[in-house]
């Protein structure tokens, strides 16, 4: 299994400019967890989803941010407009739903800079 | 409410003495508690889980965890540091009686192993 993929790995943009980010889960799986890493704020929880469904997005920082996902295997976080405070380190994460508690799968994130 | 706390930002051991990382918890009812780690520029990696039953719980790598209830701790620990344990570990929390799959982490602890 390829684990989880996302891209794309870097993104460098100017503020203002829309960004999205696109993530892969783990084939079968189907709980999906968007997270924000950065210095000072450490590993935070943006948005789940559970089959396809936005279960908690109490984390989305602002109305800027936006998370979708259509179908089982895709899933985006978008940006819009961009600012430099959103620089961070972005994973997304797959589990399963079921009888768990079962451990989430990192994806190796995308580093986004704003300029 | 739920929480993680990991009290140290960084812990530093010589190669090959024994390791213990610090994490303690806060759900209301039983906890399943997490253990991942974190290599530079990659995502996290589960390390091991408790759920119930054995307190001791062995995971990959080598490393373990002992759950204490009456203390609302899980450490991980290592008898014998490698400096390929250097990295960031996050201990992250989820009180079993919850329905959703979000998990909380703590800040992280950098753990130094010197040569």
């Amino acid at each position: 299994d390829a684990g989880v993929i996302q891209s794309p790995r870097h993104e460098v943009t100017e503020m203002g400019q829309e960004v999205t980010l696109r993530c892969k889960p783990i084939s079968g799986h189907n709980s999906l967890f968007w997270y924000r890493q950065t210095m000072m704020r450490g590993l935070e929880l943006l948005i789940y989803f559970n089959n396809n469904v936005p279960i908690d997005d109490s984390g989305m920082p602002e109305d800027r941010f936006s998370a979708k996902m259509p179908n089982a295997s895709f899933s985006t976080l978008k940006i819009q407009p961009s600012e430099p405070r959103d620089s961070a380190v972005y994973f997304c994460a797959s589990s399963v739903v079921g009888q768990g508690p079962y451990e989430q799968y990192f994806g190796p994130g995308t580093r986004l800079t704003v300029t | 409410a739920q929480s993680v706390a990991q009290p140290e930002d960084q812990v530093n051991v010589a190669e090959g003495n024994p390791l213990t990382v610090k994490c303690t918890y806060s759900v209301s009812g039983n906890p399943y508690l997490f253990w991942y780690v974190q290599y530079p520029n990659r995502g996290l990696q589960f390390l091991l889980k408790y759920i119930t039953g054995d307190n001791l719980v062995k995971g990959s790598y080598g490393f373990e965890a002992e759950f204490n209830k009456s203390q609302t701790s899980f450490h991980l620990k290592k008898p014998s540091a490698l400096v390929s344990d250097s990295a960031l570990y996050f201990c992250a929390v989820r009180a079993a009686m919850n329905r959703d799959d979000k998990i909380i982490f703590g800040k992280g602890t950098r753990l130094h192993i010197l040569p």
